[in-house]
């Protein structure tokens, strides 16, 4: 069974700072990885995904996210954090499929100026 | 890229009653899919619902209790029924895009007194 592991529940910076959202899975077979951002009041949106080829993936609003398959990590990063990154990061885990998309419990960002 | 308006955006009610959410798509779509979201918790799947089929629940969730419609390519309903303090959470629709891409609603506050 997939299962995703999201270190930190919250995880405060500072404007300018590094963000580091840590994002461990478990898989049976060659996943496909994603990270969704819920800001206040909305719906989910898709930042990145990974299925196959380059390890590296660059998302919107500057983030990205390096998969390591001896890790089995997904963390996302983006080298200089804003006010507006504020809001709510999922990582999510699927074995192919939608019915098979399996999320991890979330981390709040909270940047402060 | 597809927008959802999920409605209502959160409700409270009493235990025993019913609730419907609405969710409509701005273009058609094949795959719908019902999210439930628990305090401190990770997004868990409750069903999938196709067009012109019955829906698909995952384990732990019973038609009974969450009956949906699947009307036709743009529109789905979940229904809550006789709620319990239990079913408070928050409830996202989403739509299946191509590319493994998933388009969710805003999500609607179910609060059960």
């Amino acid at each position: 069974a997939q299962s995703v592991t999201q270190l930190g529940s919250h995880v405060s910076v500072s404007e300018g700072a590094l963000v580091l959202l840590r994002c461990n899975y478990s898989s049976s077979v060659p996943p496909y990885l994603f990270w969704y951002v819920q800001y206040p009041n909305q719906g989910l949106q898709l930042l990145l995904k990974y299925t196959t080829g380059a390890t590296l993936v660059k998302g919107i609003n500057g983030f990205e996210a390096e998969f390591k398959k001896s890790e089995t990590s997904f963390h996302l990063t983006k080298p200089s954090a804003h006010m507006s990154d504020a809001a709510e990061y999922f990582c999510a885990v699927s074995e192919g499929g939608y019915s098979t998309l399996t999320f991890g419990k979330g981390t709040m960002l909270l940047v402060s100026p | 890229s597809a927008v959802i308006s999920q409605k209502p955006s959160r409700d409270i009610c009493q235990r025993g009653t019913s609730l419907t959410i609405q969710c409509q798509v701005d273009s058609q779509v094949t795959m719908m899919f019902w999210y439930r979201q628990q305090p401190g918790q990770s997004l868990t799947l409750i069903a999938t619902a196709n067009q012109g089929s019955e829906a698909t629940y995952e384990s732990g969730f019973v038609i009974d209790k969450f009956p949906i419609s699947r009307p036709n390519l743009t529109f789905s309903t979940l229904t809550v029924s006789n709620m319990s303090p239990e079913d408070s959470s928050i409830y996202l629709c989403s739509a299946a895009g191509a590319a493994e891409k998933l388009f969710f609603g805003s999500g609607t506050q179910l609060s059960v007194l």
